[in-house]
């Protein structure tokens, strides 16, 4: 019964690869998102989606893609993978309705990928 | 955009002291202010929140407050237990979809 959910836990990979990680949220949230964690540990934010709008950090890379086949996942692509992109990655999701006001975001467990 | 600065990034203390973090942020319109705790290899998990028309929330040992026309807050730990030790971080809202920015983070040691 986790609230928030990715799969899989750890993914280990070449450089120039394409690698997915999945999102589950079972809370009925409208809103999700993905955060990238660097071995810094500093937390950025990646993507926010509902069913409105993407918005996307102008940062990311565009070999990062977020798809949502449905409102309860939101699942990260990324393409040609490169060293850099070696982090911990989480999802997370919230009640927010795509206005200005905040709600609680509840992380999942994380990714830990390895470009090698 | 949004900058949230958090200090220190690093504190010490002894069982049973009080522990202070101090974040400011930039954005007159941010609305939401959470405190995340994250424990080794797991994520973020939510300690407590305040929201901008509140100055002050307390739960048990945490404590946060809020200045908004300092654009600072801060959250107070006492009594600090071995198991308080862990990051934490501040965030404040940006933007809409209820975007948060992160601080970059406080390593809490309690020695017993």
């Amino acid at each position: 019964d986790t609230a928030v959910s990715q799969t899989p836990k750890y993914l280990v990979t070449q450089m120039g690869n394409d690698k997915s990680i999945k999102c589950e949220q079972n809370l009925g949230h409208d809103t999700m998102y993905w955060y990238k964690q660097d071995s810094k540990k500093f937390l950025k934010i990646m993507f926010s989606y509902n069913n409105k709008e993407l918005i996307i950090n102008e940062t990311v890379p565009n070999r990062f893609s977020p798809k949502s086949p449905d409102k309860a996942h939101l699942n990260l692509h990324i393409n040609s993978l490169e060293l850099g992109d070696s982090a911990v990655y989480f999802c997370a999701s919230s009640q927010a309705d795509g206005g200005l006001v905040g709600e609680t975001q509840y992380f999942g467990p994380g990714t830990r990928l390895l470009v090698l | 955009g949004e900058n949230v600065e958090q200090h220190p990034s690093t504190l010490s203390v002894q069982e049973g002291d009080s522990a202070v973090i101090k974040c400011t942020y930039s954005d007159s319109a941010s609305n939401y202010f959470p405190w995340y705790k994250q424990e080794l290899g797991k994520g973020p998990q939510l300690i407590i929140d305040i929201r901008s028309n509140v100055g002050e929330k307390k739960d048990q040992r945490i404590a946060v407050t809020l200045n908004k026309t300092a654009k600072h807050f801060s959250l107070h730990i006492t009594e600090t237990q071995p198991e308080d030790s862990a990051v934490y971080f501040c965030a404040a809202t940006w933007g809409s979809q209820g975007n948060l920015i992160f601080g970059k983070g406080t390593k809490l040691s309690v020695k017993p």
